[in-house]
């Protein structure tokens, strides 16, 4: 099956820093999602982007599908970014199945 | 309010015990989806379903049961073949087709 990898596996940074997470993937694939894990588990969906680039306020995401990569930056980094940042891509011509890397855990200290 | 509904938030399991974790959704989406994460892992995909009466095993199916009677409803079974079921459950789910998929809060399963 396909494989998902994102680096760094985790990141410490200082509020007010930019940084910028990277999710490769191994072959060909429909459509990809970048979602923030806050501490409580919950699952919130960031960015739904098979190409292109795409921003919303502080966070913007840029996927290459043809070099199969995608990268998510944040900026001017806050305490309540921190958790666990997640890319899941999707495979198939049947039904949406994700397929998810090991995630970049951010700390963002004050 | 329009979303993903999972109960309960924690559930505990006795050795050789089944138990079932609820979904329920009101978005009015085809498809659902169940996902396990263990500690300090992604998620991996156990069942999905994409139109009521029907539904697909996932990538670590065994040990688990599906049911989609209703389109709004997912429940899943862990059964006592799953030897390792403490893990966070998530379920989700989407409009049919290449469309984002949205998540419930979790259950968080452990053995007594």
């Amino acid at each position: 099956g396909i494989q998902v990898e994102q680096s760094p596996p985790d990141l410490i940074l200082q509020e007010g820093a930019n940084s910028t997470l990277r999710c490769n993937f191994s072959d060909s694939v429909n459509n990809l999602q970048w979602f923030h894990q806050n501490p409580w588990g919950q699952l919130i969906n960031l960015f739904y982007i098979p190409s292109g680039t795409k921003q919303n306020g502080r966070l913007s995401a840029t996927t290459v599908a043809t070099e199969r990569y995608s990268l998510l930056y944040i900026s001017s980094s806050q305490t309540t970014d921190s958790g666990v940042y997640f890319c899941a891509v999707e495979v198939g011509a049947a039904g949406n199945k994700l397929t998810f890397g090991g995630g970049t855990r951010v700390l963002v200290k004050p | 309010d329009g979303g993903i509904t999972q109960s309960p938030k924690y559930l505990f399991r006795k050795e050789g015990q089944n138990v079932t974790l609820s979904c329920e959704q009101n978005l009015n989406h085809d498809a659902m989806y169940w996902y396990r994460q263990d500690p300090g892992q992604g998620l991996r995909l156990i069942y999905y379903s994409q139109i009521v009466n029907d539904f697909q095993k996932g990538d670590i199916a065994e040990g688990y049961s599906v049911s989609r009677e209703k389109k709004e409803s997912f429940p899943l079974t862990v059964t006592s073949a799953q030897k390792n079921p403490t893990a966070f459950y998530l379920c989700a789910s989407s409009i049919k087709g290449h469309q984002p998929q949205h998540f419930g809060d979790g259950t968080r399963l452990s053995i007594l």
